[in-house]
């Protein structure tokens, strides 16, 4: 089956400064990767995703990036603030023929960001 | 408002009892998933469902089952609780046809002594 891996495990930065959390998977039939955000004691909740489709995509301050042929993506927030302090989670699935998935996710470990103001 | 409720919030279980973990969502959607989620191991699937009445097993499958008799309750059993299974436990659903976000209830801490 499918396995992440997920890099680093923490990340301290200053507020102002970029973030970048790096996953790698192993099955190449992986077409789905999501990144969800969970703040302590709370739901996780889907911040950004892209398809195998495009290499990057970016939403305001943050930006995924995906090698297929590397089989890795990466999660890049630039501009930290205090409040982007969370565990960050990469996963993968194969979505269907259809560009459906069915939520058959497979995560990394997490990465717990502080951001110091 | 519309979301996925979990409960309990929390319960302290005795080795060797049954529980159940209830799951309701009210958005009409086709699929939902339980995750339990440990530290430094993210979190791991352990059953799906596609579709009212079908279910399929997850990565973690051993020691729980899972129905869905109906298109909004998810329930996850432990038949007979062992201390490994102290978990948080997260209950998911997505519109299978639709933007596959995943959406999750807040989740149900688990301890079994």
């Amino acid at each position: 089956g499918e396995n992440v891996e997920q890099h680093p495990s923490t990340l301290s930065v200053q507020e102002g400064d970029s973030a970048v959390i790096k996953c790698t998977y192993s099955d190449s039939a992986s077409n789905y990767f999501p990144w969800y955000k969970q703040e302590l004691g709370k739901r996780p909740q889907l911040i950004i995703d892209i398809r195998s489709n495009v290499g990057e995509k970016k939403d305001q301050r943050i930006a995924v990036t995906l090698n297929k042929t590397a089989k890795h993506f990466s999660l890049h927030i630039t501009e930290t603030q205090p409040e982007d302090s969370a565990v960050y989670f990469c996963a993968a699935s194969i979505s269907n023929a259809g560009g459906t998935s069915y939520g058959k996710l497979t995560f990394g470990q997490g990465t717990i960001l502080t951001v110091h103001p | 408002i519309a979301g996925i409720t979990q409960a309990p919030t929390s319960q302290i279980l005795a080795a060797g009892r049954r529980m159940t973990l209830r799951c309701t969502q009210d958005m009409r959607h086709n699929a939902m998933y339980w995750y339990r989620q440990d530290l430094g191991l993210g979190l791991r699937l352990i059953h799906y469902s596609n579709t009212a009445g079908t279910t399929g097993k997850g990565e973690v499958p051993d020691g729980y089952s899972v129905s869905r008799a109906n298109t909004d309750d998810f329930p996850l059993t432990l038949a007979s609780a062992v201390p490994s299974q102290t978990s948080v436990y997260f209950c998911a659903s997505s519109d299978s046809w639709g933007a596959n976000v995943l959406t999750f209830g807040a989740g149900s801490r688990l301890t079994v002594l």
